[in-house]
């Protein structure tokens, strides 16, 4: 079975400056869909960024970029220029191709933004 | 931006009574489903729905629970008999095409407390 584990509960950062949120996964496949969500704390969890294993092009959204290494099965998530509207708390995400359509999801990662 | 949306926002119901949650997907995905979060804990998949019966179900989802596409726009989750171990958030999720991106929407949840 696939796991995904986040090995920092908390992380915080300053306004404007940049943070990395670590993820790793396991899994024995070889085509699979990674995400990063973001639950506000409002609780509506949104998509922040979409990875396909089969791409090597890292993925880039805005302020958001992955740095996904397949072979290490490592997929960070790298905040920019962080807001203090990006506090929240931060899941790493794994989803099969084949059979399964659940989406995996490690333990969460509470971002802090120090104005 | 069409959302997911569900109701209620908060259930308080009592230990053995019988609870139905309720979503309504994105109007035009074909893929439903049902994650919880227990306080503090990560998100657990449920089960997926799919041409109107459940594709996938986790081992959390026994014969307490079931679900439900009453009409073409409603989505319900029914816990037949509540128990304390039961209260958690849970989340409806629909994806339009899990072969075009895999992404899977979710809901603003529902805060279920067994007492």
């Amino acid at each position: 079975a696939q796991t995904v584990t986040q090995s920092q509960p908390e992380m915080s950062v300053q306004e404007a400056e940049t943070v990395t949120l670590s993820c790793t996964y396991d899994t024995s496949e070889s085509d699979y869909y990674l995400f990063w969500y973001k639950q506000p704390p409002s609780r509506q969890m949104i998509l922040v960024i979409r990875q396909e294993a089969y791409k090597q092009q890292n993925a880039t959204e805005n302020r958001f970029s992955v740095n996904f290494q397949k072979a290490a099965k490592s997929f960070s998530l790298k905040i920019s220029d962080s807001q203090l509207g990006d506090a929240a708390m931060y899941f790493c995400a794994y989803i099969s191709i084949q059979g399964a359509q659940k989406l995996v999801f490690g333990q969460g990662t509470r971002l802090t933004i120090n104005p | 931006e069409p959302e997911v949306t569900q109701t209620p926002s908060h259930q308080v119901t009592q230990m053995g009574q019988e609870v139905i949650l309720r979503c309504v997907p994105i109007s035009n995905h074909l893929y439903f489903y049902w994650y919880r979060q227990i306080l503090g804990q990560k998100v657990e998949f449920l089960v997926s729905f799919y041409n109107n019966e459940i594709s996938e179900k986790s081992e959390i989802f026994d014969d307490q629970f079931s679900v439900e596409r009453p009409d073409g726009s409603n989505f319900t989750l029914k816990i037949r008999s509540t128990k304390l171990e039961d209260s958690a958030m849970y989340f409806c999720a629909s994806s339009e095409n899990l072969a075009v991106t895999y992404e899977q929407y979710f809901g603003p949840g529902t805060r279920l407390t067994v007492t």
